[in-house]
């Protein structure tokens, strides 16, 4: 099956600063999504983002589909920044995602 | 739009009991959901594929008379961790997609947490 990998596994960042979060898949997809999991554990959609760039905010994804990765960019980190940030693939229409380990992301002020 | 909604939130049982955890999507039907299950600081691994009317589709590993998947309906998928024993204490996730949808975009519930005594 297609195989997901993230980094930096752990990353941690002072107020104010920027990042930049990878994900690596070793297969054509459909579907690439980015997650923020907060601490109660829900997941809250960042993007729907199987190609091309979008943003929202403080933050940005581009994937390059042709290439197999993804980058979620945050910008100006905020302290509930902090969590876990998952990236997820498909690549069947329909068919459930697959997630990586996660990149961990902790803000401190 | 896209809510999906998991109850309970959290869960309590002793060893040796059942337990069922729904999942709905509130404003669109699903034809398809999916049921995730979390470790402490792992990920999320998938456990089954759900599709209205017909039988789960499980993952390799996961015992299907263990975790009974039921998708009776366009808008509710149950998960029943039957006999329940401690190292099935876990955060349970399910996912849904749209009927007719435009896009592959699953939309995830707020989860559930077991834990067995």
């Amino acid at each position: 099956g297609i195989q997901v990998e993230q980094s930096p596994p752990d990353l941690i960042l002072q107020e104010g600063a920027n990042s930049t979060l990878r994900c690596n898949f070793s297969d054509s997809v459909n579907n690439l999504q980015w997650f923020h999991q907060n601490p109660w554990g829900q997941l809250i959609n960042l993007f729907y983002i199987p190609s091309g760039t979008k943003q929202n905010g403080r933050l940005s994804a581009t994937t390059v589909a042709t290439e197999r990765y993804s980058l979620l960019y945050i910008s100006s980190s905020q302290t509930t920044d902090s969590g876990v940030y998952f990236c997820a693939v498909s690549n069947q229409a329909g068919t459930a995602l697959i997630f990586g380990k996660g990149t961990t992301l902790s803000v401190s002020s | 739009g896209a809510v999906v909604s998991q109850h309970p939130s959290w869960v309590i049982c002793k060893s040796g009991t059942s337990v069922k955890i729904e999942c709905r999507s509130l404003d669109f039907q699903a034809t398809t959901m999916f049921w995730y299950r979390q470790f402490p600081k792992q990920s999320l691994m998938l456990m089954a594929t759900s599709n209205e009317g017909s039988k789960a589709t499980y993952e390799q590993g996961v015992e299907k008379d263990k975790f009974l998947i039921n998708h009776a309906s366009l808008t509710l998928s149950t998960l029943t961790v039957t006999s329940a024993h401690p190292e099935d204490s876990s955060f349970y996730i399910c996912s849904a997609l749209a009927v007719g949808f435009s896009t592959g975009e699953l939309f995830f519930g707020e989860g559930s947490r077991l834990t067995v005594l």
